[in-house]
């Protein structure tokens, strides 16, 4: 079975540092993985997934297959990015998704 | 515009009461799900389907329980809420297949069982 690690439950940095946010997953074969945010009374959303390779927000993530890791990171923090942070994992196909257990960031004046 | 809304969006009940929380989707998404959130545990599967007439069961199913009679809705029914259920409900939908895995949420309903 599928499982995805988010070891911390909350990360605090300062506007300017530079964010990551850490994912490990566990999974025999080639999965999905994505990563979700939800700010602060708002719905959760897909913020990007490894497949598309892309930049939101500022945010990069890379699939490192032999650390089975997907850390979510940001050269320089903003307010705005303060939300919780959702690794998910998909096996592919129809399958359901597992999602981390979140990390909440917050970003310091 | 697609989009999945859930209602209502706030609800108190008493326990041992049967309350039942809609979720509507106009994707046409196969795929729907259940989940629940609360602090320090994240987002947990109640239930999903992955078609009309298809439900399976989810990590925390107990409790709960749904049914699917059309491609738009997934009601989830708690038969008698207890107060180990508040907590705020998300439902979820997507289409499916490789590369097709990405959820859209609904807005959440937030529940209180007193």
């Amino acid at each position: 079975a599928q499982r995805v690690t988010q070891p911390e439950k909350l990360l605090s940095v300062f506007k300017g540092a530079p964010v990551e946010l850490k994912c490990n997953y566990s999974y025999s074969g080639s999965p999905e993985l994505f990563w979700y945010v939800q700010y602060s009374r708002q719905r959760l959303q897909l913020l990007l997934r490894h497949i598309s390779r892309e930049s939101i927000k500022g945010f990069t993530a890379d699939l490192n297959k032999g650390e089975t890791s997907f850390h979510l990171k940001k050269p320089f923090a903003q307010e705005e990015d303060s939300a919780m942070y959702y690794c998910a994992l998909s096996p592919g196909g129809y399958q359901k998704v597992t999602f981390g257990i979140g990390t909440k960031l917050q970003v310091i004046p | 515009d697609a989009e999945i809304t859930q209602s209502p969006r706030h609800k108190i009940t008493e326990t041992g009461r049967q309350v039942t929380l809609a979720c509507h989707q106009t994707w046409n998404h196969n795929n729907m799900f259940w989940y629940r959130q609360d602090l320090g545990h994240g987002l947990r599967l109640i239930h999903y389907s992955y078609g009309v007439q298809d439900t399976n069961k989810g990590e925390v199913s107990d409790g709960y329980s749904v049914s699917r009679s059309n491609t738009e809705d997934l009601p989830l029914t708690l038969e008698s809420a207890a107060s180990s259920q508040t907590s705020v409900y998300f439902c979820a939908s997507s289409e499916g297949g490789v590369g097709k895995n990405e959820q859209f949420f609904g807005p959440g309903t937030r529940l209180t069982v007193l």
